[in-house]
C-alpha cells in the first residue's frame, strides 16, 4: 500500500512570512509527484508536477523542490498572503498507478 | 473548453436508497478517477476507469459500490442502499492520458439522512 504523508497537518503564518511543508512518499518505482492547491468549495487546483531527482518549479511566489531517492518534496511559499490560505495536497504515482494523495497541509495566513 | 463537470453538487438519500454520481471530463480526456473525502480525511482513491474499461478498482468498497464510464456519456459512481457512512464529497478527476496531471471536478457532497 502507497503512503503520501504530508506534515505539517496545519499551519497559520502571519501575512508577510514565508512558509514551507513537506511531502513523504515512497522512494521505489517513482513516477511523479504532484501538488495541488485546493481551497474550500473548489476544486483541487494542479500546481506542479515534477518528475525529475533535483528538479525544482516555481510559480510566483510558490515554489517546490523533489528529491526522489529519499522520497520527499518541499512546498515554499514566499512572503505569505491571505488568498494563499488554502489546503496544499500533494499527489505521488508510480508506473501505472492512479495518484495517491496526502491529507494535505492547511495553511492560514492571517492579515 | 469546460473543466470536469460534476453533478449534481449536493445529493440527500435516505438509508437504503441509491445514489447516482456523475463526471463528465474534459473534452478529450479519456480517463477518469473517482475520489472520497471523508470529514477530517484526505482524498481517497475509489476507481480508476477508461472509456468502457475498469483499470483499478482496489479502492471501492467490495458491496453497494460500482463504477462505469461508457463509450457515451459521463461516468457513473453508484451507491446502492446508502448508509449514513457514505456521507462524504466524492471528487472525479480526467486525464488525456493515465499518470499524467488530473483535473478535478467541484465534487458532489453526498449527505444520507
Amino acid at each position: 500500500i502507497l503512503n503520501v504523508e504530508q506534515s505539517p497537518q496545519s499551519l497559520h503564518v502571519q501575512e508577510g512570512d514565508s512558509t514551507n511543508f513537506t511531502c513523504s512518499f515512497p522512494s521505489s518505482n517513482f513516477y511523479a509527484l504532484h501538488w495541488y492547491r485546493w481551497e474550500t468549495a473548489k476544486s483541487p487546483e494542479a500546481l506542479f508536477v515534477m518528475t525529475l531527482n533535483g528538479d525544482e518549479k516555481k510559480k510566483g511566489r510558490i515554489s517546490a523542490t523533489l528529491n526522489t531517492k529519499e522520497g520527499y518534496s518541499y512546498l515554499y511559499i514566499k512572503g505569505s498572503q491571505p488568498e494563499d490560505s488554502a489546503t496544499y495536497l500533494c499527489a505521488f504515482n508510480s508506473g501505472n498507478t492512479p495518484l495517491v494523495f496526502g491529507k494535505g497541509t492547511r495553511l492560514s495566513v492571517i492579515a | 473548453n469546460a473543466g470536469v463537470m460534476q453533478n449534481p453538487r449536493h445529493l440527500v438519500r435516505r438509508r437504503g436508497q441509491e445514489a447516482r454520481l456523475r463526471c463528465s471530463p474534459m473534452k478529450g480526456h479519456s480517463h477518469v478517477y473517482w475520489y472520497r473525502q471523508l470529514p477530517e480525511e484526505g482524498l481517497k482513491f475509489m476507481v480508476y476507469l477508461q472509456k468502457e474499461n475498469i483499470i483499478d478498482e482496489s479502492g471501492m468498497p467490495k458491496e453497494r459500490f460500482s463504477a462505469e464510464f461508457p463509450k457515451e456519456g459521463p461516468s457513473i459512481l453508484r451507491i446502492q442502499q446508502v448508509v449514513r457512512g457514505d456521507s462524504a464529497a466524492y471528487f472525479c478527476a480526467s486525464s488525456p492520458i493515465g499518470n499524467t496531471e488530473a483535473f478535478f471536478g467541484q465534487g458532489t457532497r453526498l449527505t444520507v439522512v
